[in-house]
């Protein structure tokens, strides 16, 4: 696609459910970027992909959240036992390799855990 | 650790106003600085930047100027149209956070009225 898009744009789940995020990346773009928004607050850092491997994941809160680009494309935010404070939107980036090009943003997934 | 301070919102103008939106940042070294804006039901966009000091960046009408002596890098824009309306975000890179890390202000909330 012309953008990076971001799947599913609406999720609602129950505390204790698991959830997965998924961002498809602008073609060709090898570093991929995860982004968690809440509510009133500018985009926090939670995880960065160079390729297929996490070049830095210190963003991630805490072991219940999870990364995967396994083909270097389609990256999957995993989110266990997920809980009323994971509520939030979950934006994507991606950019191509180095660190002067622009960052495209999704539209972002946006969560709510009742 | 890095972090950036933008002017509450919301802020609300009339048409052809002139627009300033003040952002200071707490980094140490040479930051690059971002303005981001997300339009209504878009994702976030890069508007300008500035990677050193005294640099300005424009776009669109927005200019903002890369002061380290005030550590600032305000958004300015001499006439608003309605179609500015919109949350603006300051960032910077490359401090102690890393180049590959985007730090957020808390965004603004800009309306502009006809």
């Amino acid at each position: 696609g012309a953008g990076v898009s971001q799947t599913p744009s609406n999720k609602v789940t129950e505390k204790g459910k698991y959830v997965e995020l998924r961002c498809d990346p602008i073609s060709g773009h090898t570093a991929l970027y995860w982004y968690r928004q809440s509510l009133g607050q500018g985009p926090e850092f939670l995880i960065y992909f160079q390729g297929t491997g996490a070049a830095d994941d210190s963003g991630l809160p805490n072991d219940r959240f999870f990364a995967v680009r396994p083909e270097g494309s389609v990256s999957t935010l995993k989110i266990q036992r997920t809980e009323r404070g994971d509520s939030a939107v979950y934006l994507c980036a991606s950019r191509t390799g180095g660190q002067t090009g622009e960052l495209f943003f999704g539209e972002g997934s946006r969560l709510t855990v009742l | 650790g890095d972090s950036v301070t933008q002017m509450e919102g919301p802020v609300t103008l009339s048409e052809e106003a002139f627009l300033t939106i003040n952002c200071t940042y707490t980094a140490t070294g040479y930051p690059s600085l971002f303005w981001y804006v997300q339009y209504p039901g878009e994702g976030l966009q890069l508007l300008l930047k500035a990677t050193k000091a005294d640099d300005k960046g424009s776009n669109k009408g927005f200019e903002a100027t890369y002061r380290k002596e005030t550590t600032s890098f305000h958004l300015e824009k001499g006439s608003v149209q309605v179609s500015d309306s919109a949350v603006y975000f300051c960032a910077l890179s490359g401090a102690t956070s890393g180049a590959q890390k985007l730090v957020f202000g808390q965004g603004t909330r800009l309306t502009i009225n006809p």
